[in-house]
């Protein structure tokens, strides 16, 4: 069973720029949850899809933003990069949307200079 | 709004010595509790969980009770190993309409010397 994958791992960008990152969900998980880590903090939820749809947001501005594929593959999206979005960003995936355990990535390292 | 407050670190022991954790929520209903532990470079691992009051979880030799009337889920473990070095996050389920999300603690480095 492959668990949760997400790409790149490490990421360098501007002030100003975009990134997009990627996570692979775990086989027969169809929930993908973002969560923030900044550095020396707890994970701060960003948002949840399920099914293709947002299914809750955390208090995020709209340049962050997101996609669910129907493989239930999902991007994290932001735009107009500040520094203050240097962190790491972590994808979890559920069995549906309902309190079922998150399988977390390993995450990707975003760097803003 | 709910939040979770846990000790704050480094934690500094010896191996085999005994360890806690302290871990505090404010919720409104009866959410579940969760630990889960990341190693440097990795993402988190879920620990234990539990699900309602007076529960007891367990993992690994750790351990920690859902206690309602003090609203604590604190860890614990009888024996640690230098390979429990990591940072722990105690979190909560925090549920609204249809979404489901996590609300974790700022976590707790622990780290054992041989």
């Amino acid at each position: 069973e492959t668990g949760v994958t997400q790409s790149p791992t490490h990421l360098i960008k501007t002030r100003g720029q975009q990134v997009t990152l990627r996570c692979s969900s775990q086989s027969g998980h169809n929930t993908v949850s973002w969560y923030q880590q900044a550095l020396g903090q707890g994970p701060q939820f960003i948002f949840q899809y399920y099914r293709e749809e947002e299914n809750g947001r955390g208090n995020f501005p709209p340049r962050f933003s997101g996609l669910q594929f129907p493989n239930y593959s999902s991007e994290l999206n932001v735009n107009a990069l500040e520094l203050d979005d240097s962190a790491l960003y972590l994808c979890a995936s559920s069995l549906d949307r309902n309190n079922s355990p998150l399988h977390f990535g390993n995450g990707t390292r975003l760097t803003v200079t | 709004g709910n939040s979770v407050t846990q000790m704050e670190g480094p934690v500094t022991l010896s191996e085999e010595a005994f360890l806690t954790i302290n871990c505090t929520y404010t919720a409104t209903g009866y959410p579940s509790l969760f630990w889960y532990v990341q190693y440097p470079g990795e993402g988190l691992q879920l620990l234990l969980k539990a699900t309602k009051a007076d529960d007891k979880g367990s993992n690994k030799g750790f351990e920690a009770t859902y206690r309602k009337e003090t609203t604590s889920f604190h860890l614990e473990k009888g024996s640690v190993q230098v390979s429990d070095s990591a940072v722990y996050f105690c979190a909560l389920s925090d549920k609204k309409d249809s979404s489901y999300k996590l609300i974790f603690g700022s976590g707790t480095r622990l780290l054992v010397r041989p």
